[in-house]
């Protein structure tokens, strides 16, 4: 029973290089999630996806860009990265989304990304 | 600016003392939900509160929503080092459709 996977755990880019981070739920939920975590500010949300091939914008957007081309995956692209996007990112999903309000988010372990 | 504040931000304190968090707003939130996070990994859910002046127990952990739902609390009885962590609260408007987190609180319990 994996839940959330996320891919890679751990990657280190220049300045102005691209990655794709990916996500895979095997749970089946419509709702998912990106999240960038900073010391100190919680957990912002980035894009999110209300099923296959939706996608909509969080709190924080710029610079990012996602894809829901499955179901079960959700990818999040960085075209050309700049060191304010060094950070932990986090992958959620639920099996519904507001106005359900009571359904938890099942998080992954994160990507810690960080920009040189 | 935040829209939910966590207090206090660290806090470290000896295994068997009890504690309590706060996560407070200024907005009405129609639920409100509270997440620990251990090093390493993604959040996991504790516990959804949706009524105001709701109290809900997780063996020694009690969560409050306040009665206006702009805030909550979590108090910890007898903790031990296996609490430690990152308390973060997230709460939904309603008329949001996303989850808005707090700061967090990070916590060590020391033995």
């Amino acid at each position: 029973n994996a839940g959330v996977t996320q891919t890679p755990k751990f990657r280190v880019l220049k300045t102005g290089q691209s990655m794709t981070l990916l996500c895979a739920q095997d749970m089946n939920h419509e709702y998912m999630y990106w999240y960038r975590q900073d010391p100190g500010m919680g957990l912002r949300l980035i894009h999110y996806s209300v099923g296959e091939g939706t996608t909509a914008k969080g709190e924080v957007p710029d610079g990012y860009n996602v894809s829901r081309l499955k179901k079960q995956n959700f990818l999040l692209g960085l075209e050309s990265a700049a060191p304010s996007q060094t950070s932990v990112y986090f992958c959620a999903s639920s099996f519904w989304g507001p106005p359900d309000s009571n359904q938890p988010q099942h998080f992954g372990d994160g990507t810690r990304l960080s920009i040189l | 600016t935040q829209l939910l504040e966590q207090s206090p931000q660290f806090l470290s304190i000896q295994e068997g003392e009890n504690l309590t968090v706060y996560c407070n707003s200024s907005s009405v939130f129609s639920s409100l939900q509270w997440y620990r996070q251990e090093p390493g990994e993604g959040p996991v859910l504790l516990v959804t509160v949706v009524t105001g002046g709701e109290v809900k127990k997780l063996k020694r952990l009690t969560f409050q929503f306040g009665d206006a739902r702009k805030d909550s609390s979590l108090h910890i009885t007898a903790a031990q080092p296996g609490d430690t962590g990152l308390y973060l609260c997230a709460g939904f408007h309603n008329a949001g459709n996303m989850l808005t987190f707090g700061g967090g609180t990070r916590l060590m319990v020391k033995p």
